[in-house]
């Protein structure tokens, strides 16, 4: 079965850090790209940080952009997040994705297939 | 940055169709997805490529895109249903586009 599972939340303060790590199994994780998105109380989903299958390209959200780094090892099947420089606004659950990408004559499309049930994130004092 | 834009609520009748609409520049011009996310649970793809079910997703939903808005129909909307509903499209400069949610209230 195929199945994503995140861990690593919790309470922080303002200014601190913490690593969230996604496990993957029941598919061949080397072989696909990998989004973090998150989730605000009271908020929509918002896509924070995407890495491709060798990780030769990362892209991310401009709210996280020098803040958060994220990264994966496909010999250990999992996919993290660095959060550094934490904020309020940056409390959430945050979600761990699979994602494809595939073309029709060269029209790309994107979309993200499996999710994981999510970590919490608090930063607060 | 490229922006999508859905309604932030719409209501339905038992078994009537629900339509949940997402607008963006020339939105037409790209591929949509949306994923359903209810209370407690984490999001789960309901349509990707403008139009496509992927297995198990009940026949009663579909989903069209032309011009600068795409839709989601639900047709024959049931409490099940009841739900967030986004859609997500990709674009070079912003990446991963969520548009802002829409909850559906079947009732």
């Amino acid at each position: 079965e195929v199945d994503l599972v995140e861990s690593g939340g919790g309470l922080v303060q303002p200014g601190g850090s913490l690593r969230l790590s996604c496990a993957a199994s029941g598919f061949t994780f080397s072989s696909y790209t990998m989004n973090w998105v998150r989730r605000a109380p009271g908020k929509g989903l918002e896509w924070v940080a995407y890495i491709s299958s060798s990780s030769s390209t990362i892209y991310y959200a401009d709210s996280v952009k020098g803040r958060f780094t994220i990264s994966r090892d496909n010999a250990k099947n999992s996919v993290y997040l660095q959060m550094d420089s934490l904020r309020a606004e940056d409390s959430a659950v945050f979600y761990c994705a699979r994602t494809r990408i595939a073309a029709d004559d060269n029209k790309y499309y994107y979309y993200m297939d499996v999710w994981g049930k999510g970590t919490t994130v608090t930063v607060s004092s | 940055s490229y922006e999508l834009t859905q309604p932030p609520s719409v209501s339905v009748s038992p078994g009537q169709t629900a339509s949940i609409t997402c607008s963006g520049d020339r939105l037409g011009d790209r591929y949509t997805c949306w994923y359903q996310q209810k209370p407690g649970q984490s999001p789960v793809l309901v349509i990707y490529r403008d139009s496509s079910r992927p297995s198990g997703i009940p026949e009663r939903f579909s989903g069209s895109n032309s011009g600068n808005t795409a839709t989601l129909t639900i047709s024959g909307a049931q409490a099940m249903d009841e739900a967030d509903y986004y859609c997500q499209a990709w674009d070079s400069s912003t990446y991963w586009v969520f548009g802002g949610g829409t909850k559906l209230t079947v009732l």
